[in-house]
């Protein structure tokens, strides 16, 4: 089984401060990850993943996570936060070279204040 | 990249009626389509797995009979939602797999915005 914790629904930061979004996993292989962010009323839009290459990825928009197999974490990190970044953002797990069909977190809500 | 439409972008219909949406891939072909529901501030709930050609695979608790998918072409895959009510009021995302290109990777659709009056 697989399942994906993400720690707070909401996350509020001031503009041009760092941003931290918590992604905890468990899985009984080695996993695939990903964070994708939602605009309202949108579909999800792929920030970046994780798929065995290097442990530190770097998406779109400055976004980058980084993979800690020994915590078991994927966490997601800006290092200023602007107004625009305000959204839905979703970790999300899939078992590498099994079932492709991912499982996602609750989902966080980042709220940027000027 | 690879681009996901789904028509339509919002819709309301009255209860006992049945709803279409469409979800397609404009620039590649998908073997695999996915259907999600959202509730509000929710996370996804994946409902079904489509497969061009073949019946789709239903998520535990997810009714086959209410939620009628077909996935005829390669770039096409449509929910019906049969003899809708107020509680199906929802979010529908679709999502496809991109696996012609050399990678394997799932984009999503805008959503729909279906509410049962």
């Amino acid at each position: 089984a697989q399942s994906v914790t993400q720690l707070g629904s909401h996350v509020s930061v001031s503009e041009g401060a760092l941003v931290l979004l918590r992604c905890n996993y468990s899985s009984s292989v080695p996993p695939y990850l990903f964070w994708y962010v939602q605009y309202p009323n949108q579909g999800l839009q792929l920030l970046l993943k994780y798929t065995s290459a290097a442990t530190l990825v770097k998406g779109i928009n400055g976004f980058e996570a980084e993979f800690k197999k020994s915590e078991t974490s994927f966490h997601l990190t800006k290092p200023s936060a602007h107004m625009s970044d305000a959204a839905e953002y979703f970790c999300a797990l899939s078992a590498s070279g099994g079932s492709y069909i991912p499982t996602f977190g609750r989902g966080t809500s980042l709220i940027v204040h000027p | 990249g690879a681009v996901v439409s789904q028509h339509p972008s919002r819709v309301i219909c009255k209860s006992g009626t049945s709803v279409k949406i469409e979800c397609r891939s404009l620039d590649f072909q998908a073997t695999t389509m996915f259907w999600y529901r959202q509730f509000p501030k929710q996370s996804l709930m994946l409902m079904a797995t489509s497969n061009e050609g073949s019946k789709a695979t239903y998520e535990q608790g997810v009714e086959k009979d209410k939620f009628l998918i077909n996935h005829a072409s390669l770039t096409l895959s449509t929910l019906t939602v049969t003899s809708a009510h107020p509680e199906d009021s929802s979010f529908y995302i679709c999502s496809a797999r991109a696996t012609d290109r050399g990678w394997d990777e799932q984009y999503f659709g805008p959503g729909t915005r279906l509410t049962v009056t």
